[in-house]
């Protein structure tokens, strides 16, 4: 059984360039949540997207979008890069959006040079 | 908004026990949660508590005292492998979109 896949695991992209990032959540689950790790801090909220409309968006600039798809999977979408951008990009999937557990993908490592 | 604080860094010897406390300053409660995290992986679940009391799964234990905001997860007979970074989350409540806000993460690292 398929656990949470996130795609491309590695992706270099330079200043002011588009990236799109692509989950698909474990089979079953209806929520998406995006996340950004910065190296040596924790997680931060990006997005949470359940049955395919937005349900949170966390302090980043709207250079971040995103969206679902009517099967659950999920884009995370940065315009115009900066150098600031460079982290993991997790995306987590639960069952329901205040679900117990969240689930995280490998992360895409996203460096912008 | 969401405060967490944990410590950095933490150092232990294999088969000892180590305690990783994290105190949090939350707009509305609706669960705290650790994950373990090694380099360069995603982070995995170890526990979830949303009523005051510990939890004992295996060698991991997580306490919670909602009145006190503090937490604290218990690694018992350190293996070399649980080296890694633990990150606590707590997931806030409806007003705040049920996300989930993380510490800094605390590095533990585990010795022969």
């Amino acid at each position: 059984d398929a656990g949470v896949t996130q795609s491309p695991t590695h992706l270099i992209k330079t200043r002011g360039q588009h990236v799109t990032l692509r989950c698909s959540p474990i089979s079953g689950h209806k929520s998406v949540s995006w996340y950004q790790q910065v190296l040596g801090q924790g997680p931060q909220f990006i997005f949470q997207y359940y049955e395919k409309e937005e349900r949170g968006r966390g302090n980043f600039p709207d250079r971040f979008s995103a969206r679902q798809f009517p099967n659950y999977s999920s884009e995370l979408n940065v315009n115009a890069l900066l150098l600031g951008d460079s982290a993991l990009y997790l995306c987590a999937s639960s069952l329901f959006a205040q679900n117990t557990e969240a689930f995280f993908g490998q992360g895409t490592r996203l460096t912008v040079v | 908004g969401q405060n967490i604080d944990q410590p950095t860094e933490m150092t232990a010897t294999e088969g000892a026990i180590v305690q990783i406390n994290c105190t949090y300053q939350t707009s509305g409660f609706n669960g705290l949660f650790w994950y373990q995290q090694h380099a360069g992986e995603a982070p995995t679940f170890l526990s979830y508590n949303v009523l005051d009391g510990l939890e004992e799964k295996g060698r991991f234990s997580s306490f919670l005292s909602r009145s006190k905001g503090y937490s604290y997860l218990l690694l018992k007979e350190l293996q070399m492998k649980d080296s890694a970074s633990y990150l606590c989350a707590v997931r806030g409540g409806r007003s705040n979109d049920y996300k989930l806000s993380f510490g800094a993460g605390t590095t533990v690292t585990v010795r022969a």
